[in-house]
């Protein structure tokens, strides 16, 4: 079947700090991955994805790159702000049958940043 | 620029009361989906709409049932509440039912079964 691992949380970093957070994925094919925000008291949002092997999603100094040997897709950023404290979420997206475009969500990272 | 809208943004019901929460995109997207998110569970998969007239069954159907209303709503309807069914319940949308669409999602409905 298909499922998400993320790394539990919460993860509190001081502004500027460099911010992993990980992703690992079971899938019965090809799956797109993304990863969404969420802010307090807001939905989610989509920050970025990928939809192949090898391929790397990027926004708002965000980074994570497919990893099929790894079956990883793991967040990453080089300086984190703020702003930035709001709950991540990794998810894929199935390409088969039945469950075509259908998301499956890890269950979330609390990140806090401190000034 | 709504986006997707849901209504009401909070409600508290008694156990046993019906209610039906609202959602509505203006993106003209075919496919429509609702999840309800529950402390340290992620989201999960409530139902879906692939596109207007059809629905399926998702992660957690029970106690539940949908309406694709049109193209632009998609209602999710407790028939009698329960208190496990307290939850943030979060509406979203894409392009069409393939990996690469992504989700649009609403801001959520905050409900509380006593």
């Amino acid at each position: 079947g298909n499922s998400v691992t993320q790394m539990e949380g919460p993860v509190t970093l001081s502004e500027e700090a460099f911010l992993t957070i990980n992703c690992t994925y079971t899938a019965t094919g090809y799956p797109s991955l993304f990863w969404y925000v969420q802010y307090p008291g807001e939905g989610l949002q989509l920050l970025l994805k990928a939809t192949k092997a090898d391929d790397k999603g990027s926004n708002k100094g965000f980074e994570a790159t497919y990893r099929k040997e790894t079956t990883s897709f793991h967040l990453e950023k080089g300086s984190v702000q703020v702003s930035d404290s709001a709950v991540y979420f990794c998810a894929l997206s199935d390409r088969r049958g039945s469950t075509l475009g259908r998301l499956y969500f890890g269950r979330g990272t609390q990140l806090t940043v401190w000034p | 620029n709504a986006g997707v809208t849901q209504t009401p943004k909070f409600q508290v019901l008694k156990t046993g009361q019906s209610m039906t929460l609202q959602c509505a995109q203006d993106m003209n997207h075919n496919s429509m989906y609702w999840y309800r998110q529950d402390p340290g569970m992620g989201l999960r998969l409530i139902y879906y709409s692939a596109s207007e007239g059809t629905t399926d069954k998702g992660e957690v159907p029970n106690g539940y049932n949908v309406s694709r209303l049109n193209k632009r709503e998609f209602s999710l309807r407790l028939e009698s509440a329960a208190p496990s069914q307290t939850s943030v319940y979060f509406c979203a949308s894409s392009d069409g039912p393939t990996p690469q669409k992504p989700q649009h999602f609403g801001d959520g409905t905050r409900l509380s079964i006593l």
